[in-house]
């Protein structure tokens, strides 16, 4: 079973550019997390995306970052407009459905992918 | 609001000494905790995960941690550091909707 991957794993845009970040989730899985690494940040969640949905973008900054997970293909991050402080790790889990809020063993259990860094020049 | 502090942003321990990487929460009642480990430039790997059936658990690698609510920690440790345990450690929190929230991570520097 293929894990959580993500394309690209190094990107390079000038500012003003777009950049676009690619997530499959693992086989089965219909939760997407988006969390970004910041220098001396540490990790912060972005937004959370089931299939045709977002559920919580509490974590999204307000303008020129968007997220969607269509019913087929991979979730996408999208970022317009760079500016160097976009420049960090961006990481994306996956978890099975039916996970989120119940008490079993596996709830909450997130797979994250190798991440994407983004370098913006 | 759910949230981790961990203490430490850096450890540092000689090849077979102990590891303590420290983690306290703030929350009524956690239902859940985790420790993640990320190696350089690599996304990060479950650990082990606290889900309220034992307060010692035992994840992969030897390590393990200890749910004490009466400290409100979730400390990880191993008896004996080996070379390939230096990485980056974070503690988390799941919230509403399972997002979760990491403390600020521990590097984990291993000498020979």
């Amino acid at each position: 079973n293929a894990g959580v991957m993500q394309n690209p794993r190094h990107l390079v845009r000038r500012r003003g550019q777009e950049a676009r970040l690619r997530c499959s989730p693992m086989k089965g899985h219909s939760h997407v997390y988006w969390y970004r690494q910041l220098p001396e940040e540490g990790l912060k969640f972005m937004v959370y995306l089931q299939k045709e949905n977002i559920i919580d973008e509490s974590g999204m900054p307000k303008e020129r970052f968007s997220a969607e997970f269509p019913k087929e293909g991979p979730s996408i991050l999208r970022i317009q407009q760079v500016v160097r402080g976009d420049s960090a790790a961006y990481f994306c889990a996956s978890s099975p459905p039916g996970r989120q809020q119940t008490g079993t063993s596996g709830v909450y259990e997130q797979y994250f992918g190798p991440g994407t860094r983004l370098t913006v020049t | 609001a759910q949230s981790v502090t961990q203490l430490g942003s850096h450890v540092s321990v000689s090849e077979g000494a102990l590891v303590l990487l420290r983690c306290n929460y703030s929350s009524s009642v956690p239902p859940y905790l985790f420790w993640y480990v990320q190696y350089p430039n690599q996304g990060l790997q479950l650990l082990l995960k606290y889900t309220s059936a034992a307060t010692l658990v035992k994840g992969i690698n030897g390590f393990e941690a200890e749910f004490k609510k009466s400290e409100t920690s979730f400390h990880l440790t191993k008896p004996s550091a080996h070379m390939s345990d230096a990485a980056e450690y974070f503690c988390a929190a799941p919230s509403s909707y399972g997002k979760l929230t990491f403390g600020q991570g521990t590097i984990l520097t291993v000498h020979p």
